[in-house]
């Protein structure tokens, strides 16, 4: 298993500002994710955080609006970038801990609640 | 998008009655796994099933998986006010995908005590 932890909890931005989300697992995983929950609606997949190279994104999602870094197989950090209230959302980081199988849990962390005004 | 669909959305129950989720899905998949979220926190972790399984226990947690249906199913027994949370089915797909789960809207599960 993996024991994730994010930073900040939650947050209350003004539009027009830029918010980073950190996300720190206790072991070495080799792939990480982060997902967008939006009020009262299940999560969706923003991008994977490949380390040592670009992010991948999901169809309607850009690098511009959430820069992410990856800098080492147990931390990434999520950038919502020039926030609007329509980014106010429940922001997650999960990890997938790679045994050699391909059946494997992905944890997830608690979250970060972000409120844009 | 998303490809899952649960049912019910919601879910009231007495404490010690038995609640049955399920979940429908559109692609072929890996694996399923399903989480429970409190109040909007983190995601726990509950159960995994594998595409060539088609059941699971885990203590007071039963998952079934009908491949040729496409849905699953969690059912959760003898249940309890602690068990109050919202449920989420999540499938993987694998291959290129493997990692990148598809959530199902989720069941929000009320139980009184």
């Amino acid at each position: 298993s993996a024991v994730i932890s994010q930073k900040p909890s939650r947050d209350i931005c003004q539009r027009g500002t830029s918010l980073t989300i950190q996300c720190q697992v206790d072991s070495q995983v080799t792939m990480m994710f982060w997902y967008r929950q939006q009020p009262g609606q299940s999560l969706t997949l923003i991008a994977t955080a490949n380390q040592g190279s670009e992010a991948t994104y999901e169809s309607g999602f850009v690098i511009d609006k959430f820069p992410i870094s990856r800098p080492n197989l147990t931390f990434s950090t999520l950038t919502v970038s020039n926030m609007s209230p329509e980014d106010s959302s429940i922001y997650l980081c999960s990890a997938l801990p790679t045994t050699g199988g391909s059946y494997n849990e992905q944890f997830f962390g608690p979250g970060t609640r972000l409120t844009v005004l | 998008s998303q490809q899952g669909e649960e049912d019910p959305q919601a879910l009231s129950i007495q404490e010690g009655e038995n609640a049955t989720m399920n979940c429908s899905y559109k692609t072929s998949i890996n694996n399923l796994q399903w989480y429970r979220q409190n109040s909007g926190r983190g995601l726990v972790h509950l159960i995994l099933i594998r595409s060539n399984e088609r059941e699971k226990h885990s203590g007071r947690l039963r998952v079934t998986l009908d491949t040729s249906k496409k849905s699953s199913s969690l059912l959760i027994t003898a249940s309890r006010a602690a068990d109050t949370a919202s449920y989420f089915c999540a499938t993987d797909a694998g291959g290129t995908s493997y990692g990148k789960l598809t959530f199902g809207q989720g069941t929000i599960l009320t139980v009184h005590p």
